[in-house]
């Protein structure tokens, strides 16, 4: 079936470590987003990537890197310089301008 | 910068009813309007796409109607059930600059209805 596969469902970090969370789509799409989603704020974006091997920062980049080596894989790394790594991260794509489809999302947890 | 602003933030009502969700966005320069429904814990459902030159879109018993000039849109669901408590949001697409392709979400409308 098409549609965006993100894993793992759930994570726990320990401080000062990075994580990387992955996301696939089939759906042949050229966009892929990373937000976050915290209680109470919405959704904020992290990253957006246009078409492979390039990339935008978005509104909350700090903290975070991405790659998009493939058109169907957009794997986030959230590393040790983010200061409250703990959310819910949601992927996304879409035609650039279209309609924005989503993951089933990846909890963070840091210990 | 872009706001979205949802009300009301919560909304509870016995099923059968009528209801509207209202959202309001700061910048009218925006490509289009995007609703989204999000179970708890999980990802968000695409509901209705308005694209900025259309006035309203329907599905089923959801329609979506787009004010762009007055920076509004309002989403009516008619005859509720059960099955649509959850949480709506709304998005808006920016049209120029570094808006473009990028989403800005709402904070959502908690809605429950009650058998």
């Amino acid at each position: 079936d098409g549609g965006i596969t993100q894993s793992p469902k759930y994570l726990f970090r320990k401080e000062g470590q990075n994580v990387t969370l992955s996301c696939e789509q089939n759906l042949n799409h050229d966009a892929m987003y990373w937000y976050r989603q915290d209680p109470g704020q919405g959704l904020r974006l992290i990253y957006y990537s246009q078409i492979v091997n390039d990339f935008q920062k978005g509104d909350i980049a700090e903290g975070y890197s991405v790659s998009r080596e493939k058109k169907e894989s957009f794997p986030l790394t959230v590393t040790s310089a983010q200061k409250n790594p703990t959310a819910f991260y949601l992927c996304a794509s879409g035609k650039f301008t279209g309609e924005l489809f989503f993951g089933e999302g990846s909890r963070l947890t840091v210990l | 910068k872009q706001e979205v602003t949802q009300i009301p933030a919560a909304l509870s009502v016995p099923e059968g009813e009528n209801l509207v969700l209202n959202c309001s966005f700061t910048d009218s320069a925006i490509y289009n309007l995007q609703w989204f429904r999000q179970d708890p814990g999980k990802g968000l459902t695409s509901l209705l796409l308005i694209q900025s030159s259309q006035r309203e879109q329907t599905s089923g018993r959801l329609n979506a109607s787009l004010d762009k000039s007055s920076g509004r849109s309002t989403l009516y669901i008619a005859a509720s059930q059960p099955g649509d408590s959850a949480t709506y949001l709304c998005a808006v697409e920016g049209a120029g600059g570094t808006s473009y392709g990028k989403l800005t979400f709402g904070q959502g409308t908690i809605l429950t209805v009650h058998p």
